[in-house]
């Protein structure tokens, strides 16, 4: 069975500095690979996917993700963190035929200050 | 475009009372639903998943069932809520070929006192 890892529940970044978020996954397949990124009180929005082909993948406000199959990694990252990116960030790693059963990481929480 | 809705937003309720907590998709048909819990400090856990009407699979022997009585409603429920089915529950739905991107609910924060 699948599993992520997100080893930093918790990260504090300045407001401009760059930011990368850890994920490493367990699957003996080539994973699908997803980052999700929630809000206060809010549901999930998908920020970025890998299926397949080009192992960096960019995403949505300016985030991006490699995939590393020797480290079994897929960290993201964003080169300069605005006010807004405060948020939780969760990390999810699915199969082929696992339907919507994404299993997801426990989160890392961003605070972003001034 | 797609557009999921899912209430109430915040729900209290005693020990014991019944739970229905609804979700409905539209601008799409025949998608595959899920329902998902958020408890404090952990990630996401999948309870229930549905390909069709009627059709429900169940992730995790609980206190808590689904229906879908309609191909965009998903309904979850309880006949007597317990403590530990305090959460964060999210709905989320995903099309039949591109079944693992998922698009969530803004979910309900359930307290069971």
């Amino acid at each position: 069975a699948q599993s992520v890892t997100q080893p930093d529940i918790h990260i504090t970044v300045s407001e401009g500095a760059s930011l990368e978020l850890r994920c490493n996954y367990s699957y003996g397949a080539t994973p699908y690979l997803f980052w999700y990124v929630q809000s206060p009180g809010q549901g999930l929005q998908l920020l970025l996917k890998y299926f397949s082909g080009d192992t960096l993948v960019q995403g949505i406000k300016g985030f991006e993700a490699e995939f590393k199959r020797s480290q079994s990694s897929f960290n993201l990252r964003k080169p300069s963190v605005h006010w807004s990116d405060a948020a939780e960030y969760f990390c999810a790693v699915g199969a082929g035929d696992s339907w919507g059963k994404l299993q997801f990481g426990a989160g890392t929480q961003v605070v972003v200050t001034p | 475009s797609q557009t999921i809705h899912q209430w109430p937003a915040t729900l209290v309720q005693p020990v014991g009372s019944p739970l229905s907590l609804e979700c409905t998709v539209e601008g799409t048909s025949n998608p595959n639903l899920y329902w998902y819990r958020q408890a404090a400090g952990r990630g996401l856990q999948l309870l229930f998943y549905s390909v069709g009407i009627g059709q429900i699979s169940s992730e995790v022997p609980q206190n808590l069932s689904a229906s879908r009585p309609q191909d965009r409603q998903f309904i979850l429920s309880s006949k007597k809520l317990l403590l530990s089915d305090s959460g964060f529950y999210l709905c989320a739905w995903s099309h039949t070929r591109d079944r693992l991107e998922l698009f969530f609910g803004s979910g309900t924060q359930l307290s069971v006192l």
